[in-house]
């Protein structure tokens, strides 16, 4: 059974604080997204990385960075928190390859900045 | 830039009955088109795609049109149940650079009432 998970399913932080959200997919894909979804907006896509340590900016980047060290692990990082960064944090992966392929994501991240 | 539109108000039907959801979309000539399911505090499920030469597709109770001329899907969801109540997300392909990224519309909420 194929699998994206998540550090955590919830997390509360106080702003200021950075935040370090994991992701490890077990499908040996090479592409890995990170995206986050609020009520009326949609899922948007923050980063994603198309290899190891190969990183692109999505549409809504500031205030986060990303890391990918192993193929596997994609993380996503909140250098100082703020309270319009409490959302629900979504990763996901897929195989090399355009848009005929499916997404796999995790069960997500509910951050609480206060 | 690229725009992508699904209804926005809660779908509401009676089991049994054939539920319509739609994705329009504008300034853009996809591919391929993808339709995932969300339930309540979970990541997206993918359930359906559909190319750009291909008029519809199905998959058990489920049906996707994709008519390129009037830049819309329709996902049918044909005897409804009360499990089939979620959000529905359409998405789409966003380039031709096989990153594989997709542009996701803000979802339509079905709900199939007994």
């Amino acid at each position: 059974d194929v699998k994206v998970t998540q550090s955590s399913r919830y997390l509360v932080k106080r702003t200021g604080e950075k935040v370090f959200l994991e992701c490890v997919q077990d499908m040996d894909h090479e592409n890995m997204f990170w995206y986050r979804q609020d009520p009326g907006l949609g899922l948007r896509l923050i980063y994603f990385s198309y290899d190891v340590k190969m990183k692109e900016k999505g549409d809504i980047p500031e205030g986060y960075s990303v890391s990918r060290e192993k193929k596997e692990r994609f993380s996503l990082i909140l250098e100082s928190a703020s309270t319009n960064q409490t959302s629900m944090y979504l990763c996901a992966s897929s195989p090399r390859g355009g848009g005929n392929n499916e997404q796999f994501f995790g069960p997500g991240t509910r951050l609480t900045v206060l | 830039s690229q725009k992508i539109e699904q209804n926005s108000e809660a779908l509401n039907i009676q089991e049994g009955k054939t539920a319509t959801l739609t994705c329009n979309y504008t300034n853009y000539s996809p591919a391929y088109l993808q339709w995932y399911r969300q339930d309540p505090g979970r990541g997206p499920v993918f359930l359906l795609l559909i190319r750009e030469n291909e008029k519809e597709k199905r998959k058990e109770r489920l049906k996707v049109t994709f008519d390129t001329t009037l830049k819309q899907s329709l996902f049918h969801i044909t005897a409804s149940q009360p499990a089939d109540s979620a959000t529905y997300l359409c998405a789409l392909d966003l380039d031709s650079s096989n990153t594989g990224k997709l542009i996701f519309g803000q979802g339509t909420t079905l709900q199939v009432k007994p």
